[in-house]
């Protein structure tokens, strides 16, 4: 069974700060995603990443960036936190094309 | 732009209802469509999928969806739904030439005990 796990379910953060969130899959998945998850607005794809140190823009990229040195980790970064980042963000991997999504249990920030 | 539209944000139902939960997708081409599900508290997981074939597909946990071509309709179906199924349930929609899931803004269902 595929694990993918996001290190923090619950974060409070201030604005300015910088935020590290952090995903870890144990399948050996080359697609890795980050989306974040709003009432009413569903699920938006922030980055995703194809391979180590390969990324890619999704719909909403403002304001983060991301990092994949391994192939098992994907982090999403905060460069300075704003209150409209509160939110929840879930990460994901994608085996092949054929194959649905993996999520771990998500990660809820509040930036105060 | 490809976009997909799930009519209800909530609804509510008392055991052993009827559910239908609506989702319409626009895309020109061949798409590969999904239903997921997010049991409180839970990760979102799959509940059915449809690449291509029979559109009348089978998911988990007695649930069914419908695809219907001409509508670019991918509806939701389960004949008698259960407290258990208390959920928030997504459509997802991918068309054939893209990687990327296009999602619908979901739907949160309370069944009532």
């Amino acid at each position: 069974d595929v694990k993918v796990t996001q290190s923090s379910r619950y974060l409070v953060k201030r604005t300015g700060e910088k935020v590290f969130l952090e995903c870890v899959q144990d399948m050996d998945h080359e697609n890795m995603f980050w989306y974040r998850q709003d009432p009413g607005l569903g699920l938006r794809l922030i980055y995703f990443s194809y391979d180590v140190k390969m990324k890619e823009k999704g719909d909403i990229p403002e304001g983060y960036s991301v990092s994949r040195e391994k192939k098992e980790r994907f982090s999403l970064i905060l460069e300075s936190a704003s209150t409209n980042q509160t939110s929840m963000y879930l990460c994901a991997t994608w085996p092949s094309y054929n194959s649905p999504l993996h999520f771990g249990n998500g990660t809820r920030l509040t930036v105060t | 732009a490809q976009s997909v539209s799930q009519h209800n944000h909530h609804v509510i139902l008392s055991e052993a209802a009827s559910l239908e939960l609506g989702c319409n997708y626009s895309y020109g081409g061949t798409v590969n469509l999904f239903w997921y599900v997010q049991y409180p508290g839970q990760h979102l997981q799959l509940l059915l999928k449809y690449f291509s074939g029979d559109p009348l597909v089978k998911g988990i946990k007695g649930f069914e969806a419908e695809f219907i071509k001409s509508k670019f309709s991918f509806n939701l179906r389960k004949p008698s739904v259960q407290w258990s199924d208390t959920a928030e349930y997504f459509c997802a929609v991918r068309g054939d030439s893209n990687y990327q899931l296009i999602w619908g803004a979901g739907t949160k269902l309370i069944i009532k005990p």
